[in-house]
C-alpha cells in the first residue's frame, strides 16, 4: 500500500447538505492533489495543495474547497451538494521535484453517495 | 486538461495468453505519461513514468512503450496470470496535473 490514508471509507448525504472529506498524505509528502472519479470515468483533477497553499485547480465550481495543514494532512470540502457529486473522491500525495514527472500516491478513495 | 483516450474499454485474457492496449493522447506540449494499475478496492498503484519518445519501461511481466510524436503509449502484460486483473489507467501530465484516460480493465481467466 501507498501509506495514504482517506476516510471515511464510504459516506452518504442529501442533495444540499455540505461534505468532508479527509486525506493523510505519505510521510515526507508536502504535496496533496485531489481527484473525483464518477462512474464510467477516469479521474478528474479538482486541486492540489503544496505547502498549504492551492497550486492549481481543475474546472470544478467554488463549492468544492479544500485545505492543506502543517502536516500535509488534507481537507476537501464540498458544500451545497447536488446529486452528480456521487462519486468516488480520490487523494494523492507527492514529494514535487520535477513537477511532471514526480509520481503521485494515492488512497483508496472516499465514496460519496448524494440522494 | 488533456484528452486521453484508452483502448480497449475492457478485454478479457485466458491465463498464460499475452495481451496489450492503448493510450491516446494529445502530442503537442507533452511532458510525462504516467501509467497506472488499480485493483477493486484498493489504491491506484503507480507503474510507469514515462517522458522520452521511444521509452520502454519494464516492471515483471508489465512492460510500456512510449511515442510522444504520435501520442500514444501502449502497455504489454506477457503471459497475463489472474493477479494481473485490474483497471489499467494511463495520465498524461501537464506540470502538476495528471489528466486520466477511462482505463481498460483486464479480466484474466483461469
Amino acid at each position: 500500500e501507498t501509506g495514504v490514508t482517506q476516510s471515511p471509507t464510504h459516506l452518504i448525504k442529501t442533495r444540499g447538505q455540505q461534505v468532508t472529506l479527509r486525506c493523510s498524505s505519505q510521510s515526507g509528502h508536502n504535496t496533496v492533489s485531489w481527484y473525483q472519479q464518477a462512474l464510467g470515468q477516469g479521474p478528474q483533477f479538482i486541486f492540489q495543495y503544496y505547502r498549504e497553499e492551492e497550486n492549481g485547480r481543475g474546472n470544478f465550481p467554488p463549492r468544492f474547497s479544500g485545505l492543506q495543514f502543517p502536516n500535509y494532512s488534507s481537507e476537501l470540502n464540498v458544500n451545497a451538494l447536488e446529486l452528480d457529486d456521487s462519486a468516488l473522491y480520490l487523494c494523492a500525495s507527492s514529494s514535487p521535484t520535477r513537477g511532471s514527472t514526480d509520481t503521485q500516491y494515492f488512497g483508496p478513495g472516499t465514496r460519496l453517495t448524494v440522494l | 486538461i488533456l484528452n486521453v483516450e484508452q483502448s480497449p474499454q475492457s478485454l478479457h485474457v485466458q491465463e498464460g495468453d499475452s495481451t496489450n492496449f492503448t493510450c491516446s493522447f494529445p502530442s503537442s506540449n507533452f511532458y510525462a505519461l504516467h501509467w497506472y494499475r488499480w485493483e477493486t478496492a484498493k489504491s491506484p498503484e503507480a507503474l510507469f513514468v514515462m517522458t522520452l519518445n521511444g521509452d520502454e519501461k519494464k516492471k515483471g511481466r508489465i512492460s510500456a512503450t512510449l511515442n510522444t510524436k504520435e501520442g500514444y503509449s501502449y502497455l504489454y502484460i506477457k503471459g497475463s496470470q489472474p493477479e494481473d486483473s485490474a483497471t489499467y489507467l494511463c495520465a498524461p501530465s501537464n506540470d502538476y496535473k495528471l489528466s486520466f484516460g477511462a482505463g481498460t480493465t483486464v479480466t484474466v481467466r483461469a
